[in-house]
């Protein structure tokens, strides 16, 4: 079946340096790609989110980048703060219709002062 | 809160018993979908519907039950049949294509 592998699981950084989240994903018609954001006891809310008809998007420190040969997408984070410290979850939309996600197991980042 | 809400926000149950999670949207999405998330691990999705009166399995559809009556209302429940129960529950709506709005979630707890 369709698959999201997020990769690291956990990452650690100081403040101001960046970070990197890496995904692959298995159904090659996917065209939608949304980064979540997790605080502790919290809901996911959207951060960032790609269409297949790009190749990069930005918003200010957080940047995605895709790579459909490949099969890849990215999540980069610059000029880290420490209320960048969550966990990030990675999607992929999977063809057919029903608008299904497939999320990453998701990435724990710790941004130390 | 993003118009979508879930109650409650603390459920603890016994064994054996089923109990009813509530999940209702006020953005006129058409897609609802609940979501189960157990410590330290990602979402994984339990049921999903596109519109009134239709839903489907997602991967872990086995314990739970859920109904589409209204378009603002998706409720889930999680019967005896569940083995693991305990999780956070996240209810999240959409429209085709488009980003998901997650719910604040309801922390089931079974004893």
């Amino acid at each position: 079946g369709e698959n999201v592998e997020q990769h690291p699981s956990t990452l650690s950084v100081q403040e101001g340096d960046s970070a990197v989240i890496k995904c692959t994903y298995s159904d090659s018609a996917s065209n939608y790609f949304p980064w979540y954001k997790q605080e502790l006891g919290k809901r996911p809310q959207l951060i960032i989110d790609i269409r297949s008809n790009v190749g990069e998007k930005k918003d200010q420190r957080i940047a995605v980048t895709l790579n459909k040969t490949a099969k890849h997408f990215s999540l980069h984070i610059t000029e880290t703060q420490p209320e960048d410290s969550a966990v990030y979850f990675c999607a992929a939309i999977v063809s057919g219709g029903y608008n299904k996600l497939i999320f990453g197991a998701g990435t724990r980042l710790a941004v130390h002062p | 809160d993003g118009g979508i809400t879930q109650s409650p926000k603390y459920l603890f149950r016994k064994e054996g018993q089923n109990v009813t999670l509530s999940c209702e949207q006020n953005l006129n999405h058409d897609a609802m979908y609940w979501y189960r998330q157990d410590p330290g691990q990602g979402l994984r999705l339990i049921y999903y519907s596109q519109i009134v009166n239709d839903f489907q399995k997602g991967d872990i559809a086995e314990g739970y039950s859920v109904s589409r009556e209204k378009k603002e209302s998706f409720p889930l429940t999680v019967t005896s049949a569940q083995k693991n129960p305990t999780a956070f529950y996240l209810c999240a709506s959409s429209n085709q294509g488009n980003e998901q709005y997650f719910g604040p979630g309801t922390r089931l707890t079974v004893t």
